[in-house]
């Protein structure tokens, strides 16, 4: 079992809707990653949070916002989403590499479908 | 330009027999660690080994290797004994540069393992 938990697995939502990503880990790491990645596509990186604070924004658009309560939790607060918003949305946490060289860990995923 | 290079979009092999998934990056950092990740169609990113760019010896674990020629800046990963089970995606990573873990994917490669 992957040690990064995501919810919702799937999501179908308007494009007025509100709705957010929850991602969470209890592995201590005090780093955590939002991909997104489309269909047959390679992940992109869209944000990075390190010790709590946001460290990387990828000129992501502002209908995607993210949010890190604590060093366990990632949150993807969504608002006006577009049909091409659909994708599969990966969390992944690691420890800071000025701690060590550790790989990131993935949760298995939030397939989002935007109508 | 791209970092990362995976240029065989597919690759088969038969059950038992060993594979070699291609992998080039580009990079003018001499610290860097590059990484392959597995994706099967249920989506989840599983790591499977890491080589980092001071390592000497080429990484192992368990039935996957990766072939780390620096001066080629290639990191092409072994995967002997195929399986049934070892059909997926495989992406090649590199994250460089000090600070945080911005990982760069290349766009992967589909293995098909064959009875």
């Amino acid at each position: 079992d992957t040690e990064v938990t995501q919810t919702p697995k799937h999501l179908v939502m308007g494009m007025t809707n509100k709705k957010s990503l929850k991602c969470e880990q209890h592995m201590g790491h005090r780093a955590m990653y939002w991909y997104k990645q489309k269909a047959k596509k390679p992940p992109e990186l869209m944000f990075v949070y390190s010790y709590e604070k946001l460290s990387i924004n990828e000129s992501v658009p502002s209908r995607f916002s993210p949010e890190c309560p604590n060093s366990s939790l990632l949150n993807l607060h969504l608002h006006a989403l577009q049909p091409e918003d659909s994708a599969l949305y990966l969390c992944a946490s690691s420890q800071p590499r000025d701690i060590d060289n550790s790989p990131l860990h993935f949760g298995n995923g939030t397939r989002l479908t935007v109508t | 330009a791209q970092k990362i290079t995976q240029t065989q979009p597919g690759m088969f092999v038969q059950e038992k027999e060993a594979v070699t998934l291609d992998c080039t990056y580009d990079t003018s950092d001499p610290s860097y660690g590059l990484f392959w990740y597995k994706q099967p169609s249920s989506g989840e990113m599983i790591f499977l080994i890491y080589q980092g760019s001071y390592d000497q010896q080429n990484a192992t674990e368990g039935r996957y290797s990766l072939n780390f020629q620096k001066a080629r800046k290639s990191a092409n990963l072994v995967i002997s004994a195929s399986q049934l089970g070892d059909s997926a995606m495989y992406f090649c990573a590199m994250r460089e540069g000090a600070g945080f873990q911005k990982l760069v994917f290349g766009t992967g490669t589909r293995l098909l393992v064959s009875p």
